[in-house]
């Protein structure tokens, strides 16, 4: 397995565009969820699904974020408008059956700069 | 509310030395804690966790519900423990609350 897979790497926009971050999870994996990092915050939980329904969003910053989970395989975050401060490092991670056990796969991150 | 504390954003060690990395919690409920550690163009990926009582790579870490603490340990670091190493909390059992990173570089 090549674990979650995140695209793209990296992505350089300017404020005002749309960016869409993309995330693979482990096959059979149950629950995704989206992390973003910044010097400043570290890590924060953005939201997470369990079997493709949004459990928890309240670590998205404001409505310009948005994510969606149409099928177990496939999972978007979008960033519409975008602005400069959200240039960060944004992860996703999945989880077989993670209540209880605390372990999260993670995957190798979108770089976002926005200018 | 539920916090993680990681006092530490750089720590600076010899080999052979002994390394601490700190961490803090607040949390009104039974703490589950974590520690997770990125190497260098690797994957954030679990250390260890507080419930197995197991030692990785060397190192441990004790809860201490009397200090809120849940320190990382190792008695003699070695170069390749040189990574970013974050300690969480589970939090209602189906959220991971993160620290903000302690950098650990260990000199030859």
């Amino acid at each position: 397995d090549a674990g979650v897979i995140q695209s793209p790497r990296h992505e350089v926009t300017e404020m005002g565009q749309e960016v869409t971050l993309r995330c693979k999870p482990i096959s059979g994996h149950d629950y995704l969820f989206w992390y973003r990092q910044t010097m400043m915050r570290g890590l924060e939980l953005l939201i997470y699904f369990n079997n493709n329904v949004p459990i928890d969003d309240s670590g998205m910053p404001e409505d310009r974020f948005s994510a969606k989970m149409p099928n177990a395989s496939f999972s978007t975050l979008k960033i519409q408008p975008s602005e400069p401060r959200d240039s960060a490092v944004y992860f996703c991670a999945s989880s077989p059956f993670f209540a209880g056990t605390g372990e999260l796969f993670f995957g190798e991150g979108s770089r976002l700069t926005v200018l | 509310a539920q916090r993680v504390t990681q006092p530490e954003k750089l720590l600076s060690v010899f080999k052979g030395a002994p390394v601490e990395l700190k961490c803090n919690y607040s949390y009104s409920g039974s703490p589950e804690l974590f520690w997770y550690v990125q190497y260098s163009r690797q994957r954030l990926q679990l250390l260890l966790r507080h419930i197995s009582r197991e030692s990785i790579k060397g190192f441990t870490a004790d809860l201490n519900k009397g200090e809120t603490s849940f320190h990382l340990k190792k008695p003699f670091a070695q170069e390749e423990d040189s990574a970013m190493y974050y300690c969480a909390l589970l939090s209602g059992s189906e959220k991971l609350v993160f620290g903000k990173g302690t950098k650990l570089t260990v000199n030859p």
